[in-house]
């Protein structure tokens, strides 16, 4: 079936520290791909997306690149900021209906 | 603008005892869902609608009823709470089903004791 690994948390890291969050996904022909964040005390929140094979996701410097090849959605930031701590979530959508499959989350504590 | 608005946002109760939450949305969007999220679990279907009127099963349905009587609206009821059911609901709605651009409430904290 549909699923999505991401890798353990928590990650901590200094501020200006390069992030990486590791994301693979299992699936039955080409789905979209997504990356959601969640800051404390709030809901989730859309950081960017990708719709197809080599398409690249951007936006607040966080960047992901669809990788068919490795089933591979890897999520990158060059400088972190402290701002940046959050639980961030990789997802698939399959089917109509807009049903996203979530990994389990990895959550990022960045420090001054 | 508020978005997606869920209330309660904290509930204790008691197992066996029932209790509804309710969502409410002001974007006119068509899609609502409500998801479940637990420690190391990531975020869980529940149950999702497609439009007034509508309604479908998700991931983990059972225990739970939905209901979709206006557009805005979409409420999620536990008629007999089990301590399973501790855990923080979210409701998220999009305008499209095949964008995947959910907008997500804030979230509601249940506990059942």
């Amino acid at each position: 079936g549909n699923s999505v690994t991401q890798m353990e948390g928590p990650v901590t890291l200094s501020e200006e520290a390069f992030l990486t969050i590791n994301c693979t996904y299992t699936a039955t022909g080409y789905p979209s791909l997504f990356w959601y964040v969640q800051y404390p005390g709030e809901g989730l929140q859309l950081l960017l997306k990708a719709t197809k094979a080599d398409d690249k996701g951007s936006n607040k410097g966080f960047e992901a690149t669809y990788r068919k090849e490795t089933t591979s959605f890897h999520l990158e930031k060059g400088s972190v900021q402290v701002s940046d701590s959050a639980v961030y979530f990789c997802a698939l959508l399959y089917n109509q209906g807009g049903k996203l499959i979530f990994g389990q989350g990895t959550e990022l504590s960045v420090k001054p | 603008n508020a978005g997606v608005t869920q209330t309660p946002k904290f509930r204790v109760l008691k197992t066996g005892q029932s209790m509804t939450l309710l969502c409410a949305q002001d974007m006119n969007h068509e899609y609502m869902y409500w998801y479940r999220q637990d420690p190391g679990m990531g975020l869980r279907l529940i149950h999702y609608s497609v439009g007034e009127g509508t309604t479908a099963k998700g991931e983990v349905p059972d225990g739970y009823n939905v209901s979709r009587l206006k557009k805005q609206n979409f409420l999620l009821g536990l008629e007999s709470a089990a301590p399973s059911q501790t855990s923080v609901y979210f409701c998220a709605s999009s305008r499209q089903a095949d964008t995947g651009e959910l907008f997500f409430g804030e979230g509601s904290r249940l506990t059942v004791l």
